[in-house]
Formats: C-alpha cells, sequence, structure tokens
C-alpha cells in the first residue's frame, strides 16, 4: 500500500520567490494536513483540507496557502519567501480529521 | 506556537536497557499519539491512545494516555539500536485534525 508522497524533496528557492509543494495521501484517505518543521519552531500546524475545504489553520501568515483537488491531492503555496521560510514541509493525510495521521517524507525547502 | 512539554529532551542508552519518555500539556486532548522520526524521514506513527486511561503496546512498546487527559508516556522495553531516532508525542484536540507536538526526545543507544 502506497504511503504519502510529497514532491519534490528537496528544493532550493531565493527570497522573493514561490513555490509549490505537492502532497499525494494515501489512497482512500480524504484529510490532509500539512506541517511547518524546524529546528527552532519543531513541528508546527499549517491547515488542514477536507474534501477540497480547508477546515482549520495554523498561526502563519497568509503568504501560506493550500489547496485540494477532488482526488484528495493537496498542493501548498508560499508566495514571497523569506529566509526564515526554510524548513521541511511534512504532509499528512488521514481517513477523516480525527483519525491517525500517516506523513509523507516530506519537502526540504532551502532559502538562499 | 503551543507546545506540549516532552522530556527527557535527550537520552543516552545501552543496548538492552529500557527507556521511558512522557509529555505533559496545560490543554486536554481526545488523543494521544507517539512518532518516531528517522533522519531525512518523516514521523512514522507507533502508537495511538483514545481513552483516558488507556494502555496500549506495540511490540517492544507500551504508552498509556493519562486519567486527566493531559499527559501520556511512552515505554520501550530492550532497547536495540535501531530504536535510534527522534520520539515525538502529540496532541489531538476534539475540534478537527490538528496535532499539537512535543519538542521530541533524541534517542542514542550505544551497542
Amino acid at each position: 500500500k502506497a504511503g504519502v508522497t510529497q514532491t519534490p524533496r528537496y528544493l532550493i528557492k531565493t527570497r522573493g520567490q514561490q513555490v509549490t509543494l505537492s502532497c499525494s495521501p494515501i489512497s482512500g484517505h480524504r484529510s490532509v494536513s500539512w506541517y511547518q518543521q524546524t529546528p527552532g519552531q519543531g513541528l508546527q500546524f499549517l491547515f488542514e483540507y477536507f474534501s477540497e475545504t480547508q477546515r482549520n489553520k495554523g498561526n502563519f501568515p497568509g503568504r501560506f496557502s493550500g489547496r485540494q483537488f477532488s482526488n484528495s491531492r493537496s498542493e501548498m503555496n508560499v508566495s514571497t519567501l523569506e529566509l526564515g521560510d526554510s524548513a521541511l514541509y511534512l504532509c499528512a493525510s488521514s481517513r477523516a480529521g480525527d483519525q491517525p495521521q500517516h506523513f509523507g517524507d516530506g519537502t526540504r525547502l532551502s532559502i538562499l | 506556537g503551543q507546545q506540549l512539554n516532552q522530556s527527557p529532551q535527550s537520552m543516552f542508552i545501552q543496548e538492552g536497557e529500557d527507556v521511558s519518555m512522557n509529555c505533559t500539556s496545560s490543554s486536554i486532548f481526545n488523543t494521544w499519539l507517539w512518532y518516531k522520526q528517522d533522519p531525512g524521514e518523516g514521523p512514522v506513527l507507533l502508537i495511538a491512545l483514545y481513552k483516558a486511561g488507556e494502555l496500549t503496546s506495540n511490540g517492544r512498546l507500551t504508552a498509556q494516555f493519562g486519567i486527566t487527559r493531559k499527559d501520556s508516556f511512552l515505554n520501550i522495553s530492550a532497547s536495540i539500536p535501531s530504536d535510534v531516532g527522534i520520539y515525538f508525542c502529540a496532541g489531538q484536540e476534539t475540534s478537527g485534525s490538528r496535532l499539537t507536538f512535543g519538542e521530541g526526545t533524541q534517542l542514542t543507544v550505544n551497542p
């Protein structure tokens, strides 16, 4: 059974650019959540999508956005990149929002 | 953002020893989860706990959901080198999927 797939695995951008990260959930999972992981702040919740609707949002600026498609695949977008956006971005999926979440291996984003 | 208080931050043990780590929170959670993360990979779910007082095992791992719903612990018995990694606790509230994570416990096992 395929797990959560995130692409790309690594990304290097410069300040001011924008980036789009992709997440394919486990088959049958309709909830997709995104987290940011940094050495200083740990794992922080960004947002959750279920049936193409954002149901929950963390405390991040509006530069961070996302969407979910009808096949439950999700994308996350960060605009006007800042140095502090360098992090591992993790996607997690579950059958429903309150079921255990399973994580992908993340996208390592580096901002120069 | 809010985080759980997880301790210890790091542990250095000998192979074969037992390990214990715990998490406490000022908030009540409906679900407690324990994950393990290896370098370059995402967190892997180890154990999920759904009821206060629940004690659940997964092989050499045992975890408990605290009676107050504000804490949880994870025990690893007879540690082996492949237990090396970072262990995270996570709490989930009633109102949706948001997970609140602890700071992590870095476990090192000396052969």
